[in-house]
């Protein structure tokens, strides 16, 4: 079983609709959660950053972490088709740098 | 502009040729990483780099050989290549733990496309 599971999608939304993405996870020592956004034939860009437990939020973008659960979440609101996208969530533990990913959910935002 | 820069951005090699993949970080980042990309599979961390001169294995660390001898690069040698390679390869920096806000943590490159025939 992988250390962290998601949803490869494809998920396709029109524009305006709230899209949901979700990460789960078996290593509870994680701490730091983040989302990266990945666009075609690009590398991962840094979306979103959550340390522990709780709520993040960047305009349309929400970061949600249940660390009880080990369930984290990226809530999009009013959707764009600029957020056409692979999301991949990524963890760590403290004291060490290098992230576990998860396996990306591919998003397509239709106008 | 700043960034991690790969080079190449794309390479076919034939079964059991050599080849090594360049990253440069002008972000003056102590941390460097290597990772693959598959389909399904998400990143993968192959081998990483906490300092000048420092190496250590990742998850999938088997075929590749890698080497730090300046802070700002961090090259990834394949010494004979297998289909088994063919990926989508990204090479990342960071700044250590301990300075944990959003701008410290793993900025990628554009990535390196191999395809091994």
């Amino acid at each position: 079983q992988k250390e962290v599971e998601q949803d490869p999608g494809p998920l396709s939304v029109p524009e305006g609709a709230i899209v949901s993405l979700n990460c789960t996870y078996s290593n509870s020592a994680f701490q730091y959660f983040m989302w990266y956004r990945q666009y075609s034939r690009k590398g991962p860009e840094l979306l979103m950053y959550t340390y522990s437990s709780g709520n993040k939020e960047d305009g349309r973008f929400t970061a949600q972490v249940d660390k009880s659960s080990k369930y984290i979440s990226l809530f999009i609101r009013d959707s764009q088709p600029s957020d056409s996208a692979t999301y991949l969530c990524a963890m760590r533990n403290t004291g060490r740098r290098a992230l576990t990913f998860g396996s990306g959910t591919r998003l397509q935002v239709q106008p | 502009n700043a960034g991690v820069t790969q080079t190449p951005k794309f390479r076919v090699l034939k079964t059991g040729q050599s080849m090594t993949l360049l990253c440069a970080q002008d972000m003056n980042h102590e941390y460097m990483y290597w990772y693959r990309q598959d389909p399904g599979m998400g990143l993968r961390l192959i081998h990483y780099s906490v300092g000048e001169g420092t190496t250590a294995k990742g998850e999938v660390p088997d075929g590749y050989n890698v080497s730090r001898l300046k802070k700002q690069n961090f090259l990834l040698g394949l010494e004979s290549a297998a289909p088994s390679q063919t990926s989508v390869y990204f090479c990342a920096s960071s700044r250590p733990p301990g300075q944990g806000t959003m701008n410290t943590e793993a900025f990628f490159g554009q990535g390196t496309r191999l395809t091994v025939v």
